[in-house]
């Protein structure tokens, strides 16, 4: 149990180009979700908490209006990348909690997105 | 911005070594602290939730314990296997939030 899907694995785009990724709770539902950033040799940096039917919270440095999130439905969050450049070009990868009251994240296995 | 450091940043043993590494996090207002595996291509996969001081839990050869006064916790890997080759996190959450370590990455040699 507790699968998260995250569509699409690699994406290749060009610059000024916009992307989408999907993550998806494939057998719970999930009123908030997490979406992360890992550059190379570094951890995972959360990029802003996703909640269902509200606007997500960003963290400082992120900008809203580049990376999109939308949380449509509790099961279901995007986060799209609106002009992307090459600087964009990382690992992003989504989470969830099933519940407040269960502690751990189960994570997607992640989105390479590379800009040209 | 939180301290939470891993060491070390890399290990490499043997198939049948024991081996052990160490997440440091700070002590005050300690609410839990987790441990996921993270093997190539696939999700970070959780291993453990820690919760109180002492704790020391177990999932067949993999063991961790947890000192919330000092700020630490150690994963131990009994008799490592290849399979257990794997990037191995820890996660704070504090306020709300998540603070990841870097990692220790596990290479065992067949």
């Amino acid at each position: 149990g507790a699968v998260v899907s995250q569509h699409p694995s690699r994406v290749i785009c060009k610059s000024g180009t916009s992307v989408k990724i999907e993550c998806r709770s494939l057998d719970f539902q999930a009123t908030t979700m997490f979406w992360y950033r890992q550059f190379p040799k570094q951890s995972l940096m959360l990029m802003a908490t996703s909640n269902e039917g509200s606007k997500a919270t960003y963290e400082q440095g992120v900008e809203k209006d580049k990376f999109l999130i939308n949380h449509a439905s509790l099961t279901l969050s995007t986060l799209t990348v609106t002009s992307a450049h090459p600087e964009d070009s990382s690992f992003y990868i989504c989470s969830a909690r099933p519940s407040m009251t269960r502690l751990e994240q189960y994570f997607g296995p992640g989105t390479r997105l590379t800009v040209t | 911005i939180l301290n939470v450091e891993q060491s070390p940043q890399s290990l490499h043993v043997q198939e049948g070594d024991s081996t052990n590494f160490t997440c440091s996090f700070p002590s005050s207002n300690f609410y839990a602290l987790h441990w996921y595996r993270w093997e190539t291509a696939k999700s970070p996969e959780a291993l453990f939730v820690m919760t109180l001081n002492g704790d020391e839990k177990k999932k067949g050869r993999i063991s961790a314990t947890l000192n919330t006064k000092e700020g630490y916790s150690y994963l131990y890997i009994k008799g490592s296997q290849p399979e257990d080759s794997a990037t191995y996190l820890c996660e704070f959450p504090h306020a709300g939030k998540s603070t990841f370590g870097d990692g220790t990455t596990l290479t065992v040699k067949p």
